[in-house]
């Protein structure tokens, strides 16, 4: 099934503690993106990625890191959460070429930083 | 800047009644236009988008939507709602970028709730 798969679905973490969520697609997508959806905000992109080695800032970038090693695998990485990082958290991909306009989302992660 | 504006933050329905979400978008050029669905503790879910020809946009679950140009509007609509479609639905602008879509931009979102 193609999908696109993200772990941990849900993480309590402390403040200042390294954290990686991590994200997989099977459908070799050259585009992937993260972004985090908060009340009242709706979903914002933190970074993206057109393919491997090649990443980007998206609108809300701070206190994230993102690598591209592999075409299948984003890894976000919060190298010190703090609490405002408390969010649910959204990997995407899609392709160049047909259905480059569609992006396939993962099922989210659920992260609470205390 | 670009900007989708959903005006509607929380909409009340009862079952077999029609339905209109709004969406305003602020964009220089033609937009690439979505509506997503997500179900409450679920992931979104596509259920329709534009990206030319027909203004008029079928999708899945019933749904339909119709870009207004003039209007820099993408409302949805469904002619009768049904339980399963109390969810928050989120409306989103496409950014081509190296061929590709690179970013969405989202509404705030529309919360639906159905009354029985």
């Amino acid at each position: 099934e193609a999908q696109v798969t993200q772990n941990p679905r849900y993480l309590i973490t402390v403040t200042g503690k390294k954290l990686t969520v991590t994200c997989s697609q099977n459908m070799n997508h050259e585009y992937m993106s993260w972004y985090r959806q908060d009340p009242g905000l709706g979903l914002r992109q933190i970074y993206y990625s057109m393919n491997v080695e090649v990443t980007d800032k998206g609108d809300v970038p701070e206190g994230y890191k993102v690598s591209r090693k592999e075409k299948r695998n984003f890894p976000l990485i919060l190298e010190s959460p703090s609490p405002n990082q408390t969010s649910l958290y959204f990997c995407a991909s899609n392709p160049l070429g047909a259905g480059a306009n569609v992006l396939t989302f993962g099922a989210g992660s659920r992260l609470t930083v205390l | 800047a670009q900007s989708v504006t959903q005006p509607d933050i929380h909409i009340t329905v009862s079952e077999g009644a029609s339905l209109e979400l709004r969406c305003n978008y602020s964009y220089g050029a033609t937009p690439y236009l979505f509506w997503y669905v997500q179900s409450p503790g679920q992931g979104l879910q596509l259920l329709l988008k534009y990206f030319s020809g027909d203004t008029l946009v079928q999708g899945i679950k019933g749904f339909e939507a119709e870009f207004k140009r003039s209007q820099s509007s993408f409302n949805l609509r469904k002619p009768s709602v049904h339980w399963s479609d109390a969810a928050e639905y989120f409306c989103a602008v496409g950014f081509l970028y190296g061929g590709a879509t690179n970013k969405l931009i989202f509404g705030t979102g529309t919360l639906l709730a159905v009354q029985p």
